[in-house]
């Protein structure tokens, strides 16, 4: 069965960074494309970014840019989000979510939460 | 960016009724809007695509309709488990943008 299985919760204090796995499996790797989606405590969601699993290519989020890093390890199956310069309003649960082509999530991850404290 | 703002932001229904929840773009996104339902502490779940189209295992009391700058979500026979926040989502340019959410309690 379609598994993305994330990496657990991380505290962090401003100004470092954080690094996030999504694990996948029960699919073809490289048919789907990965989204970052990311929920402040109480807020929506906010789109952060995309992967492409053939060639890595990324599209991040404008007000994201320079902060945020995506990739990938085809070896291990396993997607990566890379945040820095981390501040309090970063904290959120951090999902992963695959799509085809056209964004529609039909699986997501669990949740990572990250929490960004001094 | 493409703004989506979803109405009602809450409800209060009763088990039977019929809900209706409504997603407004700021600009035409054609059938271009997915709908998810999300319960606290959860992934959102997709429920609905391209506007209309039911996800495998979705109930068939949810139903979407729509086009252009408003789109909406249907629930009939409102049954218990359908508490949670629902969420529209247009697909049709980039960014991917979201709805604020609409909360739906039952009463």
């Amino acid at each position: 069965q379609v598994q993305l299985v994330q990496s657990g919760a991380e505290v962090k204090k401003p100004g470092a960074s954080v690094k996030v796995s999504c694990k996948a499996s029960g699919y073809t790797f490289s048919n789907y494309y990965i989204h970052w989606v990311r929920q402040a405590p109480g807020q929506g969601l906010e789109w952060m970014g995309v992967i492409k699993p053939t060639d890595a290519t990324t599209a991040y989020a404008q007000k994201l840019q320079g902060r945020v890093t995506m990739t990938m390890d085809t070896s291990t199956n396993t997607f990566y989000l890379e945040l820095s310069s981390l501040r309090s309003e970063d904290t959120a649960i951090y999902y992963c979510a695959r799509t085809l082509y056209i964004p529609l999530y039909d699986f997501w991850g669990q949740g990572t939460l990250v929490t960004v404290s001094s | 960016d493409i703004q989506m703002t979803q109405s009602p932001s809450s409800l209060s229904a009763s088990v039977g009724d019929r809900v209706t929840i409504t997603c407004r773009a700021s600009q035409s996104i054609g059938t271009y809007l997915n709908w998810y339902q999300q319960k606290p502490g959860k992934a959102p779940k997709l429920l609905i695509y391209t506007a209309s189209t039911l996800q495998s295992g979705v109930p068939s009391r949810f139903s979407g309709s729509g086009s252009g700058t408003e789109l909406t979500l249907t629930i009939t026979s409102l049954q218990p488990e359908d508490f949670g926040t629902y969420y529209c989502q247009q697909s049709y340019s980039s960014p991917v943008t979201f709805g604020q959410g609409t909360r739906l309690e039952i009463k």
